[in-house]
């Protein structure tokens, strides 16, 4: 079946350094790719997606590419804030009126000033 | 993006009662999820709730313990039977319209069970 694995959290940064989350997928066909926000006391919410392979999403500062040859979707942020010290999840979703999500563990990003 | 309005945001419930948590959502959608987030946990998918039959379950779930209601296109309710401490959670109402391959989330409810 589907899987997604994220790293290792959680992560600590201080401001304004560089992020990187890695994703990586194992599914059939070819998936959409998303990363969900969570933060504190929140629900999730969409922050990117992208649909199909070498498709790059972006919102807010991050980035993420979809690469099939290595089927991952690392998020990226070149300057991070202490506004973006949230939960992050990477999911997948196959088309079709019943698809469901499948999550990663989730990562813990904290940004300290 | 679809607006959902979730409710309680969260209770405190004894155990060996039940609760009963409301999705609303501003349009008609789709396809309406229910998910368990335990603490510090990724999100699990309890049943995909249908309108107008019975909800489809995932594995480990049960409807005697997570009976679902969809009366028609916008609003669902889930709930928590004979509830225990491990039933503490996050429960999360997600929908899904026609066409779009993303999920919009509710903001959740925190259940604390004592």
């Amino acid at each position: 079946g589907d899987s997604v694995t994220q790293m290792e959290g959680p992560v600590t940064l201080s401001e304004e350094a560089f992020l990187t989350i890695n994703c990586t997928y194992t599914a059939t066909g070819y998936p959409s790719l998303f990363w969900y926000v969570q933060y504190p006391g929140e629900g999730l919410q969409l922050l990117l997606k992208a649909t199909k392979a070498d498709d790059k999403g972006s919102n807010k500062g991050f980035e993420a590419t979809y690469r099939k040859e290595t089927t991952s979707f690392h998020l990226e942020k070149g300057s991070v804030q202490v506004s973006d010290s949230a939960v992050y999840f990477c999911a997948l979703s196959h088309t079709g009126a019943n698809s469901k999500l499948t999550f990663g563990k989730g990562i813990t990003l904290s940004v300290r000033p | 993006s679809a607006v959902i309005s979730q409710k309680p945001s969260r209770d405190i419930c004894q155990r060996g009662t039940s609760l009963t948590i409301q999705c609303q959502v501003d349009s008609q959608v789709t396809m309406m999820f229910w998910y368990r987030q335990q603490p510090g946990q990724s999100l699990t998918l309890i049943a995909t709730a249908n309108q107008g039959s019975e909800a489809t379950y995932e594995s480990g779930f049960v409807i005697d313990k997570f009976p679902i209601s969809r009366p028609n296109l916008t609003f669902s309710t889930l709930t928590v039977s004979n509830m225990s401490p491990e039933d503490s959670s996050i429960y999360l109402c997600s929908v899904r319209r026609s066409g779009d391959t993303e999920a919009f989330f509710g903001q959740g409810t925190r259940l604390t069970v004592v």
